[in-house]
């Protein structure tokens, strides 16, 4: 069975500066998703950013990025340039690429942004 | 365009009590799925419903839960006999179709028992 692990329960960072969420998975599959969610206060659920397995080039959507290492199962999001509304609980989550359609989450990482 | 909707916000029920939950997905969306968050964790499986039809409800509780997905309306999540345990945040999302990668969550339905 799949398995997600995130283990900063909590990390801070001074605002305008970069930090990194830490993501390791555990999966026997060579093709699969991979996938950072943001959960802001309201509870929302919010796709930052994903990573199809088969793709080498690393994702990245604006301050966005990911360190996908698929020997070593590691999939870590940097913020760059951090903002107070990044300041989220983050989730990781792992997806079959094309059976058992579930997303598979570790249990999240709170982010505190310092002003 | 609205995105994935879900009623209500916010539930109270009573313990043994009955709670339905909705969800409407995206539009053009015919793929539903349900997961529940409990405090400080992240989000569990329950169940995966294309229109008509269960596709997977192995995260699902083998008694007093059960969803269904017809062909007119909204997606339902019902919980029969309500108990405390039962309090959670419970999260729809929709994906265009089987092969999509990408699942879009509503806001999610926070359920307290008392």
């Amino acid at each position: 069975a799949q398995t997600v692990t995130q283990s900063q329960p909590e990390m801070s960072v001074q605002e305008a500066e970069t930090v990194t969420l830490s993501c390791t998975y555990d999966t026997s599959e060579s093709d699969y998703y991979l996938f950072w969610y943001k959960q802001p206060p309201s509870r929302q659920m919010i796709l930052v950013i994903r990573q199809e397995a088969y793709k080498q080039q690393n994702a990245t959507e604006n301050r966005f990025s990911v360190n996908f290492q698929k020997a070593a199962k590691s999939f870590s999001l940097k913020i760059s340039d951090s903002q107070l509304g990044d300041a989220a609980m983050y989730f990781c989550a792992y997806r079959n690429w094309d059976s058992n359609y579930q997303l598979i989450w570790g249990a999240g990482t709170k982010l505190i942004i310092k002003p | 365009n609205a995105g994935v909707m879900q009623n209500p916000r916010h539930l109270v029920r009573r313990r043994g009590q009955e709670a339905r939950l909705r969800c409407s997905p995206m539009k053009g969306h015919s793929h539903v799925y349900w997961y529940r968050q409990l405090p400080e964790e992240g989000l569990k499986f329950m169940v995966y419903l294309q229109k008509e039809n269960i596709i997977d409800e192995s995260g699902m509780p083998k008694e007093r839960f059960s969803a269904e997905f017809p062909k007119e309306g909204p997606s339902i999540l019902r919980i029969q006999q309500v108990v405390r345990g039962d309090s959670a945040a419970y999260f729809c999302a929709s994906s265009l179709d089987r092969g999509s990668d990408t699942q879009y969550f509503g806001p999610g339905t926070r359920l307290t028992v008392l």
